[in-house]
C-alpha cells in the first residue's frame, strides 16, 4: 500500500530557509505526480504545485511561483517544498498529495499527513 | 478557472440528504472535477474523481454529477461521520484549483 510520509512540524523565524519532505513507502514513486497543497490555519486548500519524478518535470501555481521551489530525489522516492526566505505569511499546514495522472481523471488519491510549519519571530 | 462553492455551510440532521454545489467561472471537461472530505485535523480524502467516480472505499452514499460549470456533490442520507468540510476541484490549463469548500455541520 503506498503511504506519503512527510517531515516534521517545523518552527523557523522571519528570513530563514527550509525544506520539508514527502517520502513514497511504495515501489511506483517515478509513475505518478507529487502535488503539495497549503492549508493555512482555519482556512481551505490551496494548490501550489505538481511534480512527476521521474523527469522533474514540475508545474506551479502562479500563486506560489517564484515564492517555493519543487524538487525530488527519484533515488530515495522523496518529493521537496522548500523556502529560501520564509515569511510569517507562510505559516500553514502542508500536505504533499499523489496524483496518478494529468491526462486522465487528474486528482490526489493519497494524501501525507501533512506538515505544520511555523514561522515566527 | 475560479470554483464557488455553495452553501457555505450546510447545517443537516443525521439521515438527511445533503445536496453541494459546485460552479466553475468558465466550463471544465467532467472528467479534471473532483470532490474532497476534510475532517478537522485530518488529511483531505479524495470521494470523487471524474465527477462521478468514487475512489476506492468510499460509500455508495456519496454520489457526484454535473457538467460545464455546474457540478454537485450528493450525501444520500448523512450519517454521523459525513459531518465535515467538503472541497471540489478541478483540473485545467495545467493548473489545479480548489473551491472555498463547504461545511456540512450537524443541526
Amino acid at each position: 500500500e503506498v503511504q506519503l510520509v512527510q517531515s516534521g512540524a517545523e518552527v523557523k523565524k522571519p528570513g530563514e530557509s527550509l525544506k520539508i519532505s514527502c517520502k513514497d513507502s511504495g515501489n511506483s514513486f517515478t509513475n505518478y505526480w507529487i502535488g503539495w497543497v497549503r492549508q493555512m490555519p482555519g482556512k481551505g486548500l490551496e494548490w501550489m504545485g505538481v511534480i512527476y519524478p521521474r523527469d522533474s518535470d514540475t508545474r506551479y501555481s502562479p500563486s506560489f511561483q517564484g515564492q517555493v521551489t519543487i524538487s525530488a530525489d527519484k533515488s530515495i522516492s522523496t518529493a521537496y517544498l522548500q523556502w529560501s526566505s520564509l515569511k510569517a505569511s507562510d505559516t500553514a499546514m502542508y500536505y504533499c498529495a499523489r496524483a496518478l495522472s494529468l491526462v486522465r481523471s487528474p486528482a490526489f488519491d493519497i494524501w501525507g499527513q501533512g506538515t505544520m510549519v511555523t514561522v515566527s519571530s | 478557472i475560479v470554483l464557488t462553492q455553495s452553501p457555505g455551510t450546510l447545517s443537516l440532521s443525521p439521515g438527511e440528504r445533503a445536496t453541494l454545489s459546485c460552479r466553475a467561472s468558465q466550463s471544465v471537461i467532467s472528467d479534471y472535477l473532483a470532490w474532497y472530505q476534510q475532517k478537522p485535523g485530518q488529511a483531505p480524502r479524495l470521494l470523487i474523481s471524474g465527477t462521478s467516480s468514487r475512489a476506492t472505499g468510499i460509500p455508495d452514499r456519496f454520489s457526484g454529477s454535473g457538467s460545464g460549470t455546474d457540478f454537485t456533490l450528493t450525501i444520500s442520507r448523512l450519517e454521523a461521520e459525513d459531518f465535515a468540510v467538503y472541497y471540489c476541484q478541478q483540473y485545467g490549463s495545467a493548473l489545479f484549483t480548489f473551491g472555498p469548500g463547504t461545511k456540512v455541520d450537524i443541526k
